[in-house]
C-alpha cells in the first residue's frame, strides 16, 4: 500500500498571505495525485487533479506542482473562506490511499 | 448539476451488516467515463477508501475491508451500493458515495473523484 504523508499537519496564515501543502508519496505514483478541500461538515472537494490540472470552478489561487514523489499544492493570496483541512490522494495503484490532510487556519 | 444521495440506516448492530445506496441525479449511472465509489471518514482511520464499481459490474475493493464488502449497480434506478459485512465499532465513520472519472476502455484507468455526495454518519453499536 503506497503510504502518502502531508506536512505540516496544521498551517496558520494571515489573510493575503500564501501557503505551500506538501504531500509525500512512499512509492513512484507519477501524476497520479489529486488534492481535496474539506470544510467542516462538508464532503471533500476536488481542488486539483492529475497533481497539476485544476478542477471546474476552483480559484486561480489554488496550484499543484509535483517533483518526483513530492508534490505540492501552493495557495495564492489566503482568503478566510479558505480555512479548512486539504487531503492529497494518490490514485495511480490499488488500493487508492489518502494523506492524513493539512488543516489550515486563516486568521 | 449532479447530486448523490445516500441512504441506510444510521446505526447498526455489531456483526450486523451495514447497508446503504446512493441514488445519482443529474447524470446516468451508465456513463462510460464515471466509476463509482464508496469512501469513509473516520477520526481515528481518517480518509479511506471502500471500493469502486463500474457500470458493467467491474469492482475493485480495498483489501483491508475485501473478504466483508461487495458493491452492486442498478442501472434502472440509477442507483449504486454498497454492503459490508459483521461490522464493529471500528467501522462507524462517514460513508460518502463519490464519482470517479475515468478514461480508455472499459474504464481501464480509475482516475480522481470529482464529486462527493453529502455523506452519511453510521454507527455501530448496540
Amino acid at each position: 500500500e503506497i503510504v502518502m504523508t502531508q506536512s505540516p499537519a496544521t498551517l496558520s496564515v494571515s489573510p493575503g498571505e500564501g501557503a505551500t501543502l506538501s504531500c509525500r508519496a512512499s512509492q513512484y505514483i507519477k501524476n497520479n495525485l489529486a488534492w481535496y478541500q474539506q470544510k467542516p461538515g462538508q464532503a471533500p472537494r476536488l481542488l486539483i487533479y492529475g497533481a497539476s490540472s485544476t478542477a471546474t470552478n476552483i480559484a486561480a489561487r489554488f496550484s499543484g506542482s509535483e517533483s518526483g514523489t513530492e508534490f505540492t499544492l501552493t495557495i495564492n493570496s489566503l482568503q478566510s473562506e479558505d480555512s479548512a483541512i486539504y487531503f492529497c490522494q494518490q490514485f495511480h495503484t490499488w488500493p487508492f490511499t489518502f494523506g492524513g490532510g493539512t488543516k489550515v487556519e486563516v486568521k | 448539476q449532479l447530486q448523490l444521495q445516500g441512504s441506510g440506516p444510521g446505526l447498526v448492530k455489531p456483526s450486523e451488516t451495514l447497508s446503504l445506496t446512493c441514488t445519482v441525479s443529474g447524470d446516468s449511472i451508465s456513463g462510460p467515463d464515471y466509476y463509482w465509489a464508496w469512501i469513509r471518514q473516520s477520526p481515528g482511520r481518517g480518509l479511506e477508501w471502500i471500493g469502486n464499481i463500474y457500470y458493467s459490474g467491474r469492482t475493485h475493493y480495498n483489501p483491508s475491508l475485501n473478504s466483508r464488502v461487495s458493491t452492486s449497480v442498478d442501472t434502472s434506478k440509477n442507483t449504486f451500493s454498497m454492503r459490508l459485512t459483521s461490522v464493529t465499532a471500528a467501522d462507524t465513520a462517514v460513508y460518502y458515495c463519490v464519482r470517479g472519472i475515468c478514461s480508455g476502455y472499459n474504464c481501464y484507468d480509475m482516475l480522481h473523484f470529482d464529486y462527493w455526495g453529502q455523506g452519511s454518519l453510521v454507527t455501530v453499536s448496540s
